[in-house]
């Protein structure tokens, strides 16, 4: 049974330092990784998709990695800004389509 | 349309009262998702439909809880009998195998 950890569950940085979330899973038999953004009371927002053949992908400021054999993601945020402040969640895809969420990170950007 | 719309975006009922929420996903999507999240919570996963497979419905917290989806298309989830409890916002996420997930706004339903 595959399973979704998020370290840390909750972070406080100031603006501008460089993010980093980390999404680690147990069976490396994924078919994508997804990074989504929650803002309070808000719906999800997808952030990167990446297939289980990429290795990155990037989009501004965010990075995302994968590394199946060590069953880990990291998400990468540069420069951080107040309007980063958010949960950021990862979900693991199957072949079949189904979806594993993690529990999320909490993040707090200060001016 | 462009993204997954779920109606309505918000709704108040009276304890008891039977409810049904809609989810029009992106056209051609074969996955559908229904979760629900409660305040301050993770999500909680209620029903997963595959093309025309027998939906998972191993997260629904109750007979009460019912979803169909018509035509591959559509997909409404029905509550009956509410209770307080069942207050939460309710998410519809709808993907074509491979390329990625994509989630509607919700419907943020209260039980008063």
């Amino acid at each position: 049974k595959q399973e979704v950890t998020q370290i840390p569950a909750a972070l406080s940085v100031p603006e501008g330092e460089n993010l980093v979330l980390n999404c680690s899973f147990t069976d490396s038999a994924i078919y994508n990784l997804q990074w989504f953004r929650q803002d309070p009371g808000k719906g999800l927002t997808s952030l990167l998709l990446i297939q289980s053949s990429q290795r990155e992908q990037t989009s501004g400021r965010l990075n995302a990695s994968l590394d199946k054999s060590s069953g880990r993601s990291t998400l990468y945020i540069a420069a951080s800004q107040p309007g980063d402040s958010a949960t950021y969640l990862c979900a693991l895809t199957d072949s079949w389509g189904k979806l594993q969420f993690g529990a999320g990170t909490q993040v707090v950007v200060t001016p | 349309g462009a993204g997954v719309s779920q109606s309505p975006s918000n709704k108040v009922t009276e304890k008891g009262k039977d409810v049904e929420l809609r989810c029009d996903p992106i056209s051609g999507h074969t996955a559908l998702y229904w979760y629900r999240q409660s305040l301050g919570q993770g999500l909680e996963f209620l029903i997963y439909f595959q093309g025309n497979s027998a939906p998972d419905k191993s997260g629904l917290p109750s007979d009460r809880f019912s979803a169909e989806r018509t035509g591959g298309s559509v997909s409404t989830l029905t509550i009956q009998r509410t209770q307080q409890e069942d207050s939460a916002v309710y998410l519809c996420a709808s993907s074509l195998v491979g390329s990625g997930y994509t989630f509607g706004s919700g419907t943020r339903l209260t039980v008063v």
